[in-house]
């Protein structure tokens, strides 16, 4: 079965830190893969999603990056947070068919401080 | 483009009583279908979808659907609310990937947080 793992759960960065985080899938080949920040009361944003390895789309111009080194493997990153990258991101990873829906993972709660 | 409107961004009901979530899509061709729920600081777990067959749809937690492309909506609804149900629900509309320019995101709409009073 498929799972999809992502860490670190929770994290404390000081403002001008960088950010590593990463999600990985199992059980699947050639998923594609999303991340999503969930901001207080502001709903689902999707920041990058990959079809494949080094194909990166940005959804939002911002303070972070995304890299896909591996098949199953999705990076978010960031060289210097701002206090406005704090939030709830969220990895995803959908099958190669459009009558698939996500299948998340848990979470990492990021506050910049 | 494709849109999801979700009416009520806090509905809030009794235990018992039956939990209606209003989800209405915009899309061009008939779409697929996601509602979505996630419990405080979890990720998003698939309650159920509508792709082709029986517009109407069960999911788990006794939560179904019925997709109605007259009305173009996609409705939740569960016959009694239970203390666990309290969560914030997303619906979710994909395309069929053959809308020229395949989209291979899901739009999702603001959510709707359902609270159950005792």
């Amino acid at each position: 079965s498929q799972t999809i793992h992502q860490w670190p759960a929770t994290l404390v960065q000081p403002v001008g830190s960088p950010l590593s985080l990463e999600c990985t899938v199992e059980g699947t080949s050639n998923p594609n893969l999303y991340w999503y920040r969930q901001a207080a009361g502001r709903g689902l944003q999707l920041l990058f999603y990959s079809v494949g390895i080094g194909q990166i789309s940005s959804e939002v111009p911002q303070n972070l990056s995304a890299s896909r080194p591996q098949d199953r493997q999705f990076i978010l990153s960031s060289k210097k947070l701002l206090l406005s990258d704090s939030g709830f991101y969220l990895c995803a990873w959908r099958g190669q068919g459009f009558s698939y829906g996500y299948t998340f993972g848990s979470g990492t709660r990021l506050t910049v401080v | 483009a494709q849109s999801v409107t979700q009416l009520g961004s806090h509905v809030s009901v009794s235990e018992g009583a039956l939990v209606l979530l209003r989800c209405n899509y915009s899309s061009s061709v008939p779409p697929y279908l996601f509602w979505y729920v996630q419990y405080p600081n979890q990720g998003l777990q698939l309650l159920l979808k509508y792709t082709t067959g029986a517009t109407l749809v069960k999911g788990i937690n006794g939560f179904e659907a019925e997709f109605k492309k007259s009305e173009t909506s996609f409705h939740l609804t569960k016959p009694s609310a239970h203390m666990s149900d309290a969560a914030e629900y997303f619906c979710a509309v994909s395309d069929r990937g053959n809308s020229g320019g395949s989209n291979y995101k899901l739009t999702f709409g603001k959510g709707t947080l359902l609270t159950v009073n005792p």
